[in-house]
């Protein structure tokens, strides 16, 4: 499967700073990547679908200029959450599908980033 | 509004015991899924299966579909410690559309 990589693993940061998470396909080119959030012990909500070389598509009710992506190269995927409070704090998980490599929509997961804002 | 629906929602469980997860769905389906998840860890993905299978194995793991019933069940065989994680089921609606995670089942397995 393919290797995806986030950084940072966590992040601790102030009310009102803005904090950028990356995402990376390390062994595949990836047109589409997803932003997931996962508050503890629940389900993963899908955020956004990240395209390469055009914008992002958002689920309802996640604002667009509050979670900023930015999918600038085929390996790369940005997920910047602008003027954060404590509420946005939670698991950020990004993954690439494997759609166009195999064929089949399995999607690989990023470790994950731990957002805690204070 | 969530898609899969997996029960129970915790398992604890013996080494060597079989685990059996289940995951209900609401809507036409082409595959799903099944994904593991470590505590604080991303998910990594188990097994597929499309809507034309009604069973497929992978090691420890066999998965049923039943597209009638819109239910999917997950055994893990002879369970261990290592086994401890979340497990997802997730639908794909068309093959190439976003997947969409039910709520977990927590499995515990003790020594």
């Amino acid at each position: 499967g393919a290797v995806v990589s986030q950084h940072p693993s966590r992040v601790i940061c102030k009310s009102g700073t803005s904090v950028k998470i990356e995402c990376r396909s390390l062994d595949f080119q990836a047109t589409t990547m997803f932003w997931y959030r996962q508050f503890p012990k629940q389900s993963l909500m899908l955020m956004a679908t990240s395209n390469e070389g055009s914008k992002a598509t958002y689920e309802q009710g996640v604002e667009k200029d509050k979670f900023l992506i930015n999918h600038a190269s085929l390996t790369l995927s940005t997920l910047t959450v602008t003027s954060a409070h404590p509420e946005d704090s939670s698991f950020y998980i990004c993954s690439v599908s494997s759609l166009g490599r195999t064929g089949y929509n399995e999607q690989f997961f990023g470790p994950g980033t731990r957002l805690t804002v204070l | 509004s969530q898609q899969g629906e997996e029960d129970p929602q915790a398992l604890s469980i013996q080494e060597g015991e079989n685990a059996t997860m289940n995951c209900s769905y609401k809507t036409s389906i082409n595959n799903l899924q099944w994904y593991r998840q470590n505590s604080g860890r991303g998910l990594v993905h188990l097994i597929l299966i499309r809507s034309n299978e009604r069973e497929k194995h992978s090691g420890r793991l066999r998965v049923t579909l039943d597209t009638s019933k819109k239910s999917s069940s997950l055994l893990i065989t002879a369970s261990r410690a290592a086994d401890t994680a979340s497990y997802f089921c997730a639908t794909d609606a068309s093959g190439y559309s976003t997947l969409t995670f039910g709520k977990g089942t927590m499995l515990l397995v003790s020594p």
